[in-house]
C-alpha cells in the first residue's frame, strides 16, 4: 500500500534561518506531489505541485520554493524565513495527472520567532 | 478566478441533531467534488466524493453529500451526528483533466455529547 512520509512534525526557526521541509511517498510511481499551506479559518492554501521529477508549478510567488530531485521526493525550501512563514505544511500526493483524491501526510508545523 | 465557499466557519450541535454543511464552487466547466475530514490531532482524509453519476453520493460514516449543478453546490448532510465527529471539514473542486484541488476554507464542527 502507499504510505506518505513528512518530516520533520515540528520545526522553530529563526527569522532569517533556511528551511527545508521533506516530503516522500512510498508503494507507487510517478506520482502528483503537492505542498499545501494550511492556516486557521483559511482553508488549504496550494502553494506548489510537480507532474514529475524537475517539474516544479508555483501557485502563489513568496518566500518559498520547491523542488523534486527525485520521482517520490518533495521538498519544501526557503533561504531566507519569514514570520509571515509561520504555519502548517501539509504534503499530498495523487496518482497520475487523472482526476482523484488527494492522499495527505500528517503535516509539518512551522514556528517561525 | 475559481472559489469555494463554505458557508460557516463554526458548527456546534448536540448529539443526534442533523448536520448540514454548505459548499459552494464557481468553475465554469466539469468539475470533481470532495470533502475531507480532519479529525483532532489527524490528517486530512477523504470522506467522500463525486465525479459523475448519481449527484447523490454517499461516504464513510453515514455521511452523504448532494450535487446540485444547477446551484453549483455540494452540502454535506448527516442525519445524526455523533461526538466522535467533531471535526474540521473541508470541501475541495477540481476541474475535470486538471491536477490541481481548490479549498474551501473549512467549518469546525463541535458535537457536545
Amino acid at each position: 500500500s502507499q504510505t506518505i512520509h513528512q518530516w520533520p512534525a515540528t520545526l522553530v526557526q529563526p527569522v532569517g534561518s533556511p528551511l527545508s521541509l521533506e516530503c516522500t511517498v512510498e508503494g507507487t510511481s510517478n506520482p502528483n506531489l503537492y505542498w499545501y499551506r494550511q492556516a486557521a479559518g483559511r482553508g488549504l492554501q496550494l502553494l506548489f505541485y510537480s507532474v514529475g521529477i524537475g517539474q516544479i508549478s508555483s501557485e502563489v510567488p513568496q518566500n518559498l520554493s520547491a523542488s523534486r530531485p527525485q520521482d517520490r521526493q518533495f521538498i519544501l525550501s526557503s533561504k531566507k524565513l519569514l514570520l509571515s512563514d509561520s504555519g502548517f505544511y501539509l504534503c499530498a500526493w495523487k496518482q497520475g495527472p487523472s482526476t482523484g483524491e488527494l492522499f495527505f501526510g500528517e503535516g509539518s508545523r512551522l514556528t517561525v520567532l | 478566478a475559481q472559489s469555494v465557499s463554505q458557508h460557516n466557519h463554526h458548527v456546534i450541535l448536540s448529539e443526534a441533531a442533523s448536520l448540514e454543511l454548505g459548499c459552494n464552487y464557481s468553475y465554469g466547466g466539469t468539475v470533481n467534488l470532495f470533502w475531507y475530514v480532519q479529525y483532532p490531532g489527524q490528517h486530512l482524509q477523504l470522506l467522500l466524493k463525486y465525479f459523475s453519476g448519481d449527484p447523490l453520493v454517499k461516504g464513510i460514516k453515514g455521511f452523504e453529500a448532494e450535487f446540485i449543478k444547477s446551484k453549483f453546490s455540494f452540502n454535506l448532510r448527516k442525519p445524526s451526528v455523533q461526538w466522535s465527529d467533531t471535526a474540521e471539514y473541508f470541501c475541495a473542486v477540481s476541474l475535470t483533466g486538471y491536477s490541481t484541488l481548490t479549498f474551501g476554507k473549512g467549518t469546525m464542527l463541535l458535537v457536545s455529547p
